[in-house]
């Protein structure tokens, strides 16, 4: 049964600051890996996706890893800005085509 | 435009009642699911539906109850609605893991 862990579970950062969010998977046998964000009171908003035969992905100021074999991912988010304050959400994606989330990181930048 | 646009973004309804939750996809998507998300903001899959065929049900409790008219639509209609249904539920569609997933905004359900 695949699991999905995040850390931290917040993290308080000041502008400017580059940062890196964390995410493990217990089951490396995933079709990929997707990161959201998810603004307080709204849905989610697909930030970048990984493919398993991928190692990263970038956009913008966002560039995300993907090792199967250790079953990690992370997100890095270069020159943090307010307006990244949010929850970040990993999720793998296994053969049953059920994504399984971890339970977020809440991102605050501080101006 | 929306990609997958649910309906009504927020319901207040008593206990005991029988409500349902509307979703469509026009991504041309062959697979639609259901996910829950508690008060705790964990997000969780309740059912999966490929091409209206059910595939995935997450021992939901049988007062929910999805219905897949054709593949663009998944509807979630729960019976004799408890306190502890009381989340924001979450429609989503996959075109078969390629493009990853897309989710609505979120219908949030409260029971008084």
């Amino acid at each position: 049964k695949q699991e999905v862990t995040q850390i931290p579970a917040a993290l308080s950062v000041p502008e400017g600051e580059n940062l890196v969010l964390n995410c493990s998977f217990t089951d490396s046998a995933i079709y990929n890996l997707q990161w959201f964000r998810q603004d307080p009171g709204k849905g989610l908003t697909s930030l970048l996706l990984i493919q398993s035969s991928q190692r990263e992905q970038t956009s913008g100021r966002l560039n995300a890893s993907l090792d199967k074999s250790s079953g990690r991912s992370t997100l890095y988010i270069a020159a943090s800005q307010p307006g990244d304050s949010a929850t970040y959400l990993c999720a793998a994606q296994g053969g049953s085509e059920k994504l399984v989330f971890g339970k977020g990181t809440k991102l605050t930048v501080n101006p | 435009d929306t990609a997958v646009s649910q309906t009504p973004k927020y319901l207040v309804t008593q206990m005991g009642n029988d409500k349902s939750i509307k979703c469509e996809q026009n991504l041309g998507h062959d697979t639609m699911y259901w996910y829950k998300q508690d008060s705790k903001k964990f997000l969780k899959i309740m059912f999966s539906y490929n091409n209206k065929e059910l595939i995935i049900n997450e021992t939901v409790p049988n007062r929910f109850s999805p219905k897949s008219p054709d593949k663009a639509h998944l509807n979630l209609h729960i019976n004799s609605l408890e306190l502890g249904d009381s989340a924001v539920y979450f429609c989503a569609s996959n075109g078969q893991g390629i493009g990853g997933y897309t989710f609505g905004s979120g219908t949030r359900l409260t029971v008084v």
